[in-house]
């Protein structure tokens, strides 16, 4: 059985960079064929996809963050990590990782989620 | 960028009853590529409908998805306790968005 699971710090400063991973167990990134995504949740509020990544290193990001963000693949740890720089009290949220059901588009519904991890953006 | 309106914002009903929620896009969602979540508190979404009619795996007969172009249903034929959550549609045509999501509250 898949299972995603995000880990990092749950407390970021103003200004400076969230950085998470999303640990995949029960499945390869490399052996299989699927993008994998960030997506967050602020409190109270909607979903928001930040990005998407392929075991090669394939990218695709949201206009909207593309210039804040960089996502990165590390096979031999079956990992995937998401950065988010210069952040503002605007990004406090929970961050999921996710796999899209269907393998070899990056445009695709969600059908495993990690838990998810609160981050909170304050001094 | 598609936006995703759903109404109404909160449904208030009875176990039992018939929810109907409305997904609107401001332009034409290519393919019918339109996929509808469930999220209950502190839990992450559940996937239920994608292609905006096909259920996914392990979802229940009374979910059901309709719709094309930009108007899309999210149907539960009878709802069960363990149905009350708040309901997410998104699109996948172009880019991945998400609708702000409806509350079915009880009643």
């Amino acid at each position: 059985q898949l299972q995603l699971q995000e880990s990092g710090p749950g407390l970021v400063k103003p200004s400076e960079t969230l950085s998470l991973t999303c640990t995949v167990s029960g499945g390869s990134i490399s052996s299989s064929s699927y993008y994998w995504g960030w997506i967050r949740q602020p409190p109270g509020k909607g979903l928001e996809w930040i990005g998407s990544i392929y075991y090669s290193g394939s990218t695709y990001y949201n206009p909207s963050l593309k210039s804040r963000v960089t996502i990165s693949v590390d096979t031999s740890k079956n990992q995937f990590s998401l950065k988010l720089s210069s952040v503002t009290a605007a990004d406090t949220a929970v961050y999921y990782c996710a796999r899209p059901f269907v393998p070899l588009v990056v445009r695709a519904p969600f059908d495993y989620w990690g838990q998810g991890t609160l981050v909170t953006v304050s001094s | 960028e598609i936006v995703l309106t759903q109404s109404p914002g909160t449904l208030s009903l009875s176990p039992g009853e018939r929810a109907t929620l409305s997904c609107r896009a401001s332009q034409s969602v290519s393919s019918s590529y339109l996929a509808w979540y469930q999220q209950k508190p502190g839990q992450a979404p559940r996937l239920l409908i994608y292609g905006a009619s096909s259920r996914a795996t392990g979802i229940p007969d009374r979910f059901s998805g309709s719709g094309s172009g930009t108007d899309f249903t999210l149907t539960i034929s009878r709802l069960e306790p363990e149905d009350f959550a708040v309901y997410y549609c998104q699109q996948y045509g172009s880019s991945l968005f998400f609708g702000g999501g409806t509350k079915v509250e009880i009643k």
